[in-house]
């Protein structure tokens, strides 16, 4: 299994501004997922983020208010750009357990609040 | 497009009765499904897929392409079960789409 590591574990933001959020990995892996649970829904696949590429967007999610990095195998990060209201979310990193097995490890989580 | 549905948020059952939480689903593709669950204060975690054709703490899920359904069963539900509990759709690469998920409680 993979460790997974976010910062922060929550925020409190004012509308406008942006938050970086990192995830560290204890392994390296090929393939990082940002996803996004806002409140009382389920969790939306945001991106995917390979290594030395573009981070691929699901529809509804634009490189320029969720920004991405992956410098290397084992971290990542999402910025939330111009925050709002309903930016106000958990945000999710995670992993995949190794092949194409559908299981995902997961963070624990960025909550953020945005005022 | 693809569609996980859960019709219950909220699912509360008794100390050793049986549990299901039901999920289907929509998908044009050949449905890879698996069951996630996160405990209090826990990461959310792979709980079983469909093609392990599994037994995980009691629990099993079998996919039924007829009715586009997948859901949980426990026969006897414990204490530690309750957890909220999310469905999910694989559509390839480890991109999974998630249903909205039920929160089981078990009273004791």
């Amino acid at each position: 299994s993979a460790v997974i590591s976010q910062k922060p574990s929550r925020d409190i933001c004012q509308r406008g501004t942006s938050l970086t959020i990192q995830c560290q990995v204890d392994s390296q892996v090929t393939m990082m997922f940002w996803y996004r649970q806002q409140p009382g829904q389920s969790l939306t696949l945001i991106a995917t983020a390979n290594q030395g590429s573009e981070a691929t967007y699901e529809s509804g999610f634009v490189i320029d208010k969720f920004p991405i990095s992956r410098p290397n195998l084992t971290f990542s990060t999402l910025t939330v750009s111009n925050m709002s209201p309903e930016d106000s979310s958990i945000y999710l990193c995670s992993v995949e357990a190794g092949g194409w097995s559908g299981e995902l490890f997961f963070g624990e989580g960025s909550r953020l609040t945005v005022l | 497009a693809q569609r996980v549905t859960q019709p219950e948020k909220l699912l509360s059952v008794f100390k050793g009765a049986p549990v299901e939480l039901k999920c289907n689903y929509s998908y044009s593709g050949s449905p890879e499904l698996f069951w996630y669950v996160q405990y209090s204060r826990q990461r959310l975690q792979l709980l079983l897929r469909h093609i392990s054709r599994e037994s995980i703490k009691g629990f099993t899920a079998d996919l039924n392409k007829g009715e586009t359904s997948f859901h949980l069963k426990k026969p006897f539900a414990q204490e530690e079960d309750s957890a909220m509990y999310y469905c999910a759709l694989s559509r390839g690469a480890n991109n999974l789409f998630f249903g909205t998920g039920t929160r089981l409680t078990v009273i004791p």
